[in-house]
């Protein structure tokens, strides 16, 4: 049981580039989170999806586009990246119950990217 | 919206010693409360979690204390260990359709 699986685990990128962060878990959780973390700033949301089908924003979604077409998977876009995105990037995954905030998160172990 | 203070950023202990981070929140409606553990290079594990229908909990050398009244809560670790070392986070359940809202986080050092 794999648990939330995050790939790539580090990527160096140059400004202008794109990519995409794959967020896949096997926990059949409803609710899926993506996070930035820089030093001194915590956990930055920067979108989520309730279900299959929807995202929304968070604390800092400019810069980011999202996509959630299977339950398991959630996609975080960079289509042009900038040197203030070079950070760890963490998704996350929770079950089912009432609201997105009543029961824990599941973390993956992050994607480092740097951006030149 | 849901705020959660964190307090202190930064704490260092002797081994064997104990160490209490406190967490403060402003919606009086948030109900779950969660603290994570994130060790270097990995991402951040849940260690304990409380809800607002109970005061205290504990595992093992770990508790997790809530003031409803006050607004706040609290991580005791006792007879702490080198690998207590960690950043760590509190969080809190918001209104409506939102996720948890976290804490900026503490990193603990326990010095051997």
């Amino acid at each position: 049981n794999a648990g939330v699986t995050q790939t790539p685990k580090f990527r160096v990128l140059k400004t202008g580039q794109s990519m995409t962060l794959l967020c896949a878990q096997d926990m059949n959780h409803e609710y899926m989170y993506w996070y930035r973390q820089d030093p001194g700033m915590g956990l930055r949301l920067i979108h989520y999806s309730v279900g299959e089908g929807t995202t929304a924003k968070g604390e800092v979604p400019d810069g980011y586009n999202v996509s959630r077409l299977k339950k398991q998977n959630f996609l975080l876009g960079l289509e042009s990246a900038a040197p203030s995105q070079t950070s760890v990037y963490f998704c996350a995954s929770s079950e089912l119950s009432g609201t997105p905030s009543n029961q824990p998160q599941h973390f993956g172990d992050g994607t480092r990217l740097s951006i030149l | 919206g849901e705020n959660v203070e964190q307090h202190p950023s930064t704490l260092s202990v002797q081994e064997g010693d104990s160490a209490v981070i406190k967490c403060t929140y402003s919606d009086s409606a948030s109900n779950y409360f969660p603290w994570y553990k994130q060790e270097l290079g990995k991402g951040p594990q849940l260690i304990i979690d409380i809800r607002s229908n109970v005061g205290e909990k504990k595992d093992q050398r770990i508790a997790v204390t809530l003031n409803k009244t006050a607004k706040h809560f609290s991580l005791h670790i006792t007879e702490t260990q080198p690998e207590d070392s960690a950043v760590y986070f509190c969080a809190a359940s918001t209104r409506g359709n939102t996720p948890l809202v976290f804490g900026k986080g503490t990193r603990l050092s326990v010095i051997a």
